[in-house]
């Protein structure tokens, strides 16, 4: 199991342009989430998923989209990056069932630096 | 509404040093999860322990341990004889069960620096 994996790992914007961070997991896990880190205020959370075609906001959600086609995948949009959004972003997914019910497994993070 | 917080912002102490890491966290919920993650200098996330509400006994894992008291609303961490690998920001979290068990909730983070 490659677990949960992002791409990329580092990236750098300038205002106004948009991208998208890439997230997978192969653990067929149902739940799934973005959180945002910045210096100082630990995780937050954006935005989290809890099956295919369900999202809903977390605590920061503004000026990111997100969207969940299959269970693998959970891609977190930014449409017209600003600087600040520039911060560590990690994806992360648990099962919401079984022996590892509620425990989140992460990703190794994707560093976003907007100009 | 739920809070964690950490107090201490960075512990610096000298290896083989016992070491508590506090964390007192805020709920109205009578079902909620406790968590440690450690993140290293490499920057992942790797996942120490989860408690549920219902289970205030105390763990032991090697060196770590955990010390749940729901009266004073903390669960410590505690590292014995600290080694300079143990180098890394802790942090505690909560999720409730009312509002989503798997919505985490963090707080602000430990550093911890152990010098040999």
């Amino acid at each position: 199991n490659a677990g949960v994996t992002q791409t990329p790992k580092f990236q750098v914007l300038k205002t106004g342009q948009s991208m998208t961070l890439q997230c997978a997991q192969d653990m067929n896990h149902e739940y799934m989430s973005w959180y945002r880190q910045d210096p100082g205020m630990g995780l937050r959370l954006i935005h989290y998923s809890v099956g295919a075609g369900i999202t809903d906001q977390g605590e920061v959600p503004n000026g990111y989209n997100v969207s969940r086609s299959t269970t693998e995948d959970f891609p977190l949009r930014l449409l017209s990056a600003a600087p600040s959004q520039t911060s560590v972003y990690f994806c992360a997914s648990t099962a919401l069932s079984g022996s590892s019910y509620n425990e989140q497994f992460f990703g190794p993070g994707t560093r976003l630096t907007v100009l | 509404a739920q809070k964690v917080t950490q107090a201490q912002t960075e512990i610096s102490v000298v290896e083989k040093e016992d070491v508590t890491l506090d964390c007192v966290y805020e709920t109205r919920d009578t079902t909620y999860y406790l968590f440690w993650y450690k993140q290293p200098p490499s920057g992942e996330l790797v996942f120490l322990i989860r408690r549920n509400s219902f289970d205030e006994q105390n763990e032991i894992s090697g060196r770590y341990s955990w010390n749940f008291q729901k009266s004073t609303s903390s669960f410590n961490f505690t590292i014995t004889a600290s080694q300079v690998v143990d180098s890394a920001v802790y942090f505690c979290a909560l999720s409730e069960a009312s509002q989503g068990a798997q919505k985490l909730v963090f707080g602000q983070g430990t550093r911890l620096t152990i010098n040999p």
